[in-house]
């Protein structure tokens, strides 16, 4: 069964600072990865996602993310956070009809 | 139209009433689905329709009846829940089921008492 790792689930970086968000993805075949947003309460907002071609994809909101299949790594990225940027943030695999997800990051943003 | 839009917002029910949710896209959308969101944990698939048809029941309680009367619609039925059942209920709309990004909703917020 396919399926999406993120190993860290609290991380907390200082308003300015870049970001990186791991993830890691179990599946033979070229996955389809997507990262997705969710503030408190709020529903799902997709950042950005990979099918083929180009191994880094550049999402909304100034995120981007890499695909490494050496390292079945998907990892999220963002070069200065802002506060808006806390939230929850997750990874998932599309395969067999479903989006499966990872178990998510929280992201907490200090002044 | 871009959006997944879900009623009600939020719903508190008692554990014998009925009550049900509703999903509407006009986005063209030929694949529909509902994930139930406990607090702190990620999105679990509980129904898939793809062209108005149940394709997937992820062994979903009986209690929960989901439905699709057209294209564009999606209710999920609650009848006799459990206080455990009170989660952020999330839909979602696809080009289809082979193809396209998913587009979710707000979800509705479900308290059960």
């Amino acid at each position: 069964a396919q399926s999406v790792t993120q190993p860290d689930i609290h991380i907390t970086v200082s308003e300015g600072a870049s970001l990186e968000l791991r993830c890691n993805y179990s599946y033979g075949a070229t996955p389809y990865l997507f990262w997705y947003v969710q503030s408190p309460g709020q529903g799902l907002q997709l950042l950005l996602k990979y099918f083929s071609g180009d191994t880094l994809v550049q999402g909304i909101k100034g995120f981007e993310a890499e695909f490494k299949r050496s390292q079945s790594s998907f990892n999220l990225r963002k070069p200065s956070v802002h506060w808006s940027d806390a939230a929850e943030y997750f990874c998932a695999n599309f395969g067999n009809e479903k989006l499966t997800f990872g178990t998510g990051t929280r992201l907490t943003i200090i002044p | 139209d871009t959006e997944v839009t879900q009623t009600p917002k939020h719903l508190v029910m008692g554990m014998t009433n009925k009550k049900s949710l509703k999903c509407e896209q006009h986005m063209g959308h030929r694949a529909m689905y509902w994930y139930k969101q406990k607090a702190k944990k990620p999105p679990e698939l509980m129904f898939v329709y793809s062209y108005e048809k149940l394709s997937i029941n992820e062994s979903v309680p009986s209690r929960f009846s989901p439905e699709c009367p057209n294209s564009s619609l999606l209710n999920l039925h609650l009848h006799a829940l459990q206080p455990e059942d009170s989660a952020l209920y999330l839909c979602a709309s696809r080009q289809d089921r082979w193809g396209g990004g998913y587009t979710f909703g707000s979800g509705t917020r479900l308290t059960v008492v």
